[in-house]
């Protein structure tokens, strides 16, 4: 069983500071990853798509993937109140093509 | 205007009863993915089609059917209802292996 693991949290930060969310995978065949951010209630909405080693900038977001290590990371910088959100890794399955999804850790921007 | 969209949005069954969620799409996308969402849990995988002619179940499958009518529309069907599938239902398009996938507004189904 091929799986995605995230702390649950909540993750706590204070308004302005940088929040860092984690995801481990197991599929070392794995080859796309995806950060979605999902207010309750709502759809998951895309935040950053990553298929490389290294980092990806994309305004206050930055995902760091590491292949070698089977993780993926998301630092969201300035954090705002409208940040505080579930948010959602997920990982291509390379074998079906289907997309796993960890269970989400929950973050809260205290302002 | 939604790429992806789901009807009904709310929907209050009984027991026993057969319903069938709809979704459709504008985004030409060939693979569609239907998922639930329980509340506190992350989403789970019912079933995908990766065209028209291809249908395949995923994790929780039992107990739902689908029609990949076109293209465009992927219907999930509850043949009889039971209340521990009351959830939140996402429908879900992609446009090729390893590409992004974005979801529909999503379904809350309460089965009474």
């Amino acid at each position: 069983q091929k799986e995605v693991e995230q702390n649950s949290g909540p993750l706590s930060v204070p308004e302005g500071a940088i929040a860092s969310l984690n995801c481990t995978y197991s599929d070392r065949g794995s080859q796309s990853f995806f950060w979605y951010r999902q207010y309750s209630g709502k759809s998951p909405e895309l935040i950053m798509s990553i298929y490389s080693n290294g980092d990806k900038e994309d305004g206050r977001f930055t995902a760091q993937l590491n292949k070698a290590s089977q993780y993926v990371s998301l630092l969201i910088r300035d954090s705002q109140p409208s940040d505080s959100a579930t948010y959602l890794c997920a990982v291509n399955d390379s074998g079906t093509y289907k997309y796993i999804f960890g269970t989400g850790t929950r973050l809260k921007v205290l302002a | 205007d939604a790429d992806v969209t789901q009807t009904p949005r709310n929907r209050i069954t009984k027991t026993g009863k057969r319903i069938m969620l709809e979704c459709s799409q504008t985004k030409g996308h060939d693979r569609m993915y239907w998922y639930r969402q329980d509340p506190g849990l992350g989403l789970q995988l019912i079933y995908y089609s990766f065209d028209v002619k291809d249908i395949n179940k995923g994790e929780i499958s039992d107990g739902y059917s689908v029609s990949r009518q076109a293209q465009a529309k992927f219907s999930l069907s509850l043949e009889s209802a039971i209340p521990n599938q009351t959830a939140l239902y996402f429908c879900a398009t992609s446009r090729g292996q390893e590409e992004t996938q974005y979801f529909g507004p999503g379904t809350r189904l309460l089965v009474l």
